[in-house]
């Protein structure tokens, strides 16, 4: 199966600290990559999409500057949250979808960055 | 705003059939049912997905209408480590984005 991974699995910091998430594809490259929050018994919210190479496409309501993505290569992006406040605290979620071959239909996901921000 | 409608909890005994239905009446003909599960403090697990026809892998079977306005995950013989969140989700093709709802919580009891 298609293996994506994420680092740091969690992180405490102080308010106004900036925090970089960094999501890899394991074993496919990654045409397109997700970006997801989710807070304690919610479901999981769409932040952003990213496709290497170009600006990332953010979600009504998302602040861009606040939350930074890279899509430097086709098996790396990153998150940075700039600036945390604690009600920046939560669960971030990333997902990724193949180039070619049997990944190219399905988003596999990471499992997932802890913040929280003192 | 998500285009699926799924029972927000539901119980199941050790070793059986669990059956999670999700409604998808507004699908368009273009769009995949997905499913996936997340366990606590996990990211989400993909299990299955299909667009018309049944599909079934080796975790579980996806059974479609055949008016695509519904579908059932079977999980056939379910275990205590199958207790999660289950999501039903519709999306177009490669590449875009999914909406995720509130999801189905499935215990199983021993």
């Amino acid at each position: 199966g298609a293996v994506v991974s994420q680092h740091p699995s969690r992180v405490i910091c102080k308010s106004g600290t900036s925090v970089k998430i960094e999501c890899r594809s394991l074993d496919f490259q990654a045409t397109t990559m997700f970006w997801y929050r989710q807070f304690p018994k919610k479901s999981l919210m769409l932040m952003a999409t990213s496709n290497e190479g170009s600006k990332a496409t953010y979600e009504q309501g998302v602040e861009k500057d606040k939350f930074l993505i890279n899509h430097a290569s086709l098996t790396l992006s990153t998150l940075t949250v700039t600036s945390a406040h604690p009600e920046d605290s939560s669960f971030y979620i990333c997902s990724a979808e193949g180039l070619a071959g049997h990944h190219t239909d399905t988003q596999y996901f990471g499992p997932g960055t802890r913040l929280t921000v003192l | 705003d998500a285009k699926t409608t799924q029972p927000p909890s539901m119980d199941c005994a050790e070793g059986r059939a669990a059956n999670l239905p999700c409604n998808h009446s507004t699908i368009s003909g273009n769009e995949y049912v997905y499913w996936y599960r997340q366990i606590h403090s996990q990211g989400p697990q993909y299990i299955i997905h299909g667009l018309k026809n049944n599909e079934t892998n080796e975790m579980a079977s996806l059974i479609i209408t055949e008016d695509r306005k519904s579908s059932t995950l079977i999980l056939p013989h379910a275990t205590l480590r199958d207790t999660a969140v289950y999501y039903c989700i519709v999306r177009v093709g490669n590449n875009n984005d999914m909406r995720f709802g509130a999801g189905t919580r499935l215990t199983v009891k021993p």
